[in-house]
């Protein structure tokens, strides 16, 4: 079965720090893979998506993420975090063909000012 | 836009009762999901729908949890009868079809005492 990994539960930064969050997958095939974003008390947002395509992935709010197939990764960056960017961060992998997609267990980001 | 409703938004039950929750996904979303998130994980896929179909239902305690879309747009989750460990928060999500990105309601959290 696949799995998803994310492999910092807890990050913490200072604003104006960069950011990067690690994903990575088990599946070996054609995937589709989702970075979500919960903000405290919020429901769960798409912040990106990839499909196909160019592996650099631009999102909101200043986010991106880099597919690398030969790594099975999916990070998710931003330059410079905001204090506002405090929320649990999700990677999820779908397998092409498939609808089933799998979350990771999440990476809880925590901005101070 | 109207987002996923979901209802209601937290309930506590004692352990061996029943316990129903409501979705209405987005207008025109053919695919439903019901997942459970446990705290501290990410979000299992409980149930799929597309319309009122079942598309996966495999992660479905079905000795206890049951789930309907009778007439492919609102749906309903069961819990019959509750344990402890089925706290969690209950998360209702919708997408156009099932290859495209899924928006989340705000949830149901579950605690059974």
């Amino acid at each position: 079965a696949q799995s998803v990994s994310q492999h910092n539960h807890h990050v913490i930064l200072s604003e104006a720090a960069s950011l990067e969050l690690g994903c990575n997958y088990s599946y070996g095939g054609t995937v589709n893979l989702f970075w979500y974003v919960q903000y405290p008390g919020q429901h769960l947002q798409l912040l990106l998506k990839y499909f196909s395509g160019d592996p650099l992935v631009k999102g909101i709010k200043g986010f991106e993420a880099e597919f690398i197939k030969s790594k099975f990764s999916f990070n998710l960056r931003k330059p410079s975090v905001q204090w506002s960017d405090t929320a649990e961060y999700f990677c999820a992998v779908r397998p092409g063909g498939s609808y089933i997609p799998t979350f990771g267990r999440g990476t809880s980001l925590i901005v101070h000012p | 836009e109207a987002g996923v409703a979901q209802s209601p938004r937290y309930k506590i039950i004692e352990k061996r009762q029943s316990v129903a929750f409501w979705c209405n996904p987005i207008s025109g979303h053919a695919t439903l999901y019901w997942y459970q998130q446990i705290l501290g994980q990410g979000p299992k896929l409980l149930i799929q729908f597309q319309n009122n179909g079942v598309v996966d239902d495999s992660q479905l305690p079905k000795d206890r949890f049951s789930a309907e879309r009778l007439k492919g747009v609102d749906s309903t989750l069961k819990i019959q009868p509750a344990k402890l460990e089925d706290s969690a928060v209950y998360l209702c999500a919708s997408s156009l079809t099932g290859e495209t990105e899924a928006f989340f309601g705000q949830g149901t959290r579950l605690t059974v005492v």
